[in-house]
């Protein structure tokens, strides 16, 4: 089955700190990850997807498929950045549309 | 563009009860999917619908069931209403495009309705 882990419930960095929110999946196939955000009182949004290999609001994430892990890395964090982060998965179990998602991270940029 | 609505925003049953949650999504976007977030459990992947059929649903006994209707809103209703059914239920939407993998639209999810079972 499909399982997207992601091991830190709450990362708090300071103002300029890389930032690396860790996600690791299981699935034996190629799997389509993607990192969605939720910022204080807004909805669930999509951040980036990984087929897109973009860098969106200075955030990137490589697919390592020999380690199963997508993590989510900052150079430079920004107070703006603080919210909650998921990482999911589409994948079969889903109808290679749905998503199984992480149980997600906060992350809390200190000034 | 109109986000994706849902309603009610909030909800008080009793156990053993139905629930019936609505969700109308952006304008031209013919999927949507249902998840729960239950305290604890994370998101939850419930059912998928799109052109009016179920296409997956995920790990929910039958009593969680939907439908979507011509006009691409949806439903989703819950029978015999439980304790643990207490959650905020996220409804989304996206186009559909293809059938392969690796070409997945964005999902736009609404702000949820909060099932609260006393």
């Amino acid at each position: 089955a499909q399982r997207v882990t992601q091991p830190e419930k709450l990362l708090s960095v300071f103002k300029g700190a890389p930032v690396e929110l860790k996600c690791n999946y299981s699935y034996s196939g190629s799997p389509e990850l993607f990192w969605y955000v939720q910022y204080s009182r807004q909805r669930l949004q999509l951040l980036l997807r990984h087929i897109s290999r973009e860098s969106i609001k200075g955030f990137t994430a490589d697919l390592n498929k020999g380690e199963t892990s997508f993590h989510l890395k900052k150079p430079f964090a920004q107070e703006e950045d603080s919210a909650m982060y998921y990482c999911a998965l589409s994948g079969p179990d889903t109808g290679r549309r749905a998503l199984t998602f992480g149980s997600g991270t906060r992350l809390q940029v200190q000034p | 563009e109109a986000g994706v609505t849902q309603s009610p925003t909030h909800l008080i049953k009793t156990r053993g009860q139905q629930a019936t949650l609505r969700c109308s999504p952006i304008s031209g976007h013919t999927s949507v999917y249902w998840y729960q977030q239950a305290l604890g459990l994370g998101l939850q992947f419930l059912l998928w619908y799109d052109e009016g059929e179920e296409r997956n649903r995920g790990n929910f006994p039958p009593r969680f069931s939907g439908r979507q209707f011509p006009n691409y809103s949806s439903e989703l209703n819950v029978n015999a209403l439980e304790l643990e059914d207490s959650a905020l239920y996220l409804c989304a939407s996206s186009l559909l495009d293809g059938t392969f993998s690796y070409s997945n639209q964005p999902q736009h999810f609404g702000d949820g309705t909060r099932l609260s079972i006393l």
